[in-house]
């Protein structure tokens, strides 16, 4: 089993739609979580961090279940701007991160 | 620019023939981190430095593979008798703090063996 495992791609959805994706990660005692943005050829980006309580910011919504070891990212109102790669990232204690395989997300006018 | 740099961008080699490539982190940041991404994938994490001390290596690593931080600065990735299979974009990223901290990656370094 992969340590990090995201929902496989792609999502075609048209603006305006509202998109959620999932993550799963294998190790329970994993501490920091985060979503990151990967644009075609380039570097990835940090999107937002993941809280235990989530978090907001703007259009984009992110929580965290531990006891069931995923995390989320909601996207509401997508933009033409918000087509990307989307990587999940688990640090699983020590100094190691872990990116999933990312969920490419095309946003169609 | 006083972003994550890395040199070079691209780098075309022959099978068995050793690269080294660069990475310039952020002044502040004492945190350091090289992954290798391959198409289709997610950064897949090779080793971290905390100033110039490896203190973690993947497994995935192969002894052809070494890095090294110096002076806690800049850091080098070097990759001998080099494979088809070693053929990526090679990622550094910095940080500054602990690992729930943002990491700041630069444009990558991609290598293709032929």
């Amino acid at each position: 089993r992969k340590e990090v495992e995201q929902d496989p791609g792609p999502f075609n959805v048209p603006e305006g739609a509202t998109v959620a994706f999932n993550c799963t990660y294998s190790n329970s005692a994993s501490q920091s979580f985060f979503w990151y943005r990967q644009d075609c050829r380039k570097e990835p980006k940090l999107l937002m961090s993941v809280y235990s309580s989530g978090n907001e910011d703007g259009r984009f919504t992110a929580q965290l279940n531990r006891a069931s070891q995923y995390i989320s990212l909601l996207i509401r109102d997508s933009k033409l701007s918000d087509s990307a790669t989307y990587l999940c990232v688990v640090t699983p204690g020590g100094f190691k991160t872990i990116f999933g395989a990312g969920t490419r997300l095309f946003v169609k006018a | 620019d006083t972003g994550v740099s890395q040199n070079p961008r691209h780098k075309i080699t022959k099978r068995g023939q050793n690269v080294t490539f660069r990475c310039d982190p952020i002044s502040e940041h004492n945190r350091l981190y090289w992954y290798r991404q391959t198409l289709g994938q997610g950064p897949e994490f090779l080793t971290y430095f905390q100033n110039e001390a490896q203190l973690e290596k993947s497994r995935l690593l192969s002894d052809r593979f070494s890095a090294e931080r110096p002076k806690g600065s800049f850091s080098t990735l070097e990759i001998q008798r080099t494979e088809q299979g070693d053929s990526a974009m090679y990622l550094c990223a910095s940080t500054r703090g602990g690992a729930e901290n943002e990491q700041f990656f630069g444009p990558g370094t991609r290598l293709t063996v032929l």
